[in-house]
């Protein structure tokens, strides 16, 4: 079945700088890569996505990057702001399974 | 347009009593899905779910534990029996029939005594 990598764990970064998470899959067919944000006590917020078929969107400072021949995506957040701080998932999935594989998140910490 | 809503939100249970997690999807969602947070972890799929229909339950322990979403109503995730390995975080999350994108409720924090 499909495995997720996330990395790093933990990132902290100063207010206004940039943060950046990266993540590999294993299964070639997976095709969906969606990102969520997790605050505290709360479900996971759905922040953006991508499919195997672009490279790269953004959506005002988030912006997620795919490469599919060497299987890793990317999140990053530009102008970073304390509410940023959160546990960021990455996750995949394949079009005949609709579940979601999840990576082991990132704890993102935003100093003031 | 509300969210998808799940409840209870916290749930404390003696082991062997039984867990009910009921899950109601975003309106027009046809699609549900459960899975499990422990702590400190990433989210595990559990089972996929459409209305009077379970289409994957792969990720799903195959004693004590079972889903339904029937014609009305909510969509139910059992536990009997519980034991304390099954406090975590479950989660429901839903989608329309034509795309990918899940969106999930706020959990149901369940915790075994």
């Amino acid at each position: 079945g499909e495995n997720v990598e996330q990395h790093p764990s933990t990132l902290s970064v100063q207010e206004g700088d940039s943060a950046v998470i990266k993540c590999t899959y294993s299964d070639s067919a997976s095709n969906y890569f969606p990102w969520y944000k997790q605050e505290l006590g709360k479900g996971p917020q759905l922040i953006i996505d991508i499919r195997s078929n672009v490279g790269e969107k953004k959506d005002q400072r988030i912006a997620v990057t795919l490469n599919k021949t060497a299987k890793h995506f990317s999140l990053h957040i530009t102008e970073t702001q304390p509410e940023d701080s959160a546990v960021y998932f990455c996750a995949a999935s394949r079009p005949s399974a609709r579940q979601l594989t999840f990576g082991s998140g990132t704890q993102l910490t935003v100093l003031p | 347009n509300a969210g998808v809503m799940q409840n209870p939100r916290h749930l404390v249970r003696r082991r062997g009593q039984e867990a009910r997690l009921r899950c109601s999807p975003m309106k027009g969602h046809s699609h549900v899905y459960w899975y499990r947070q422990l702590p400190e972890e990433g989210l595990k799929f559990m089972v996929y779910l459409q209305k009077e229909n379970i289409i994957d339950e792969s990720g799903m322990p195959k004693e004590r534990f079972s889903a339904e979403f029937p014609k009305e109503g909510p969509s139910i995730l059992r536990i009997q029996q519980v034991v304390r390995g099954d406090s975590a975080a479950y989660f429901c999350a839903s989608s329309p029939d034509s795309l990918n994108e899940q969106f999930f409720g706020p959990g149901t924090r369940l915790t075994v005594l």
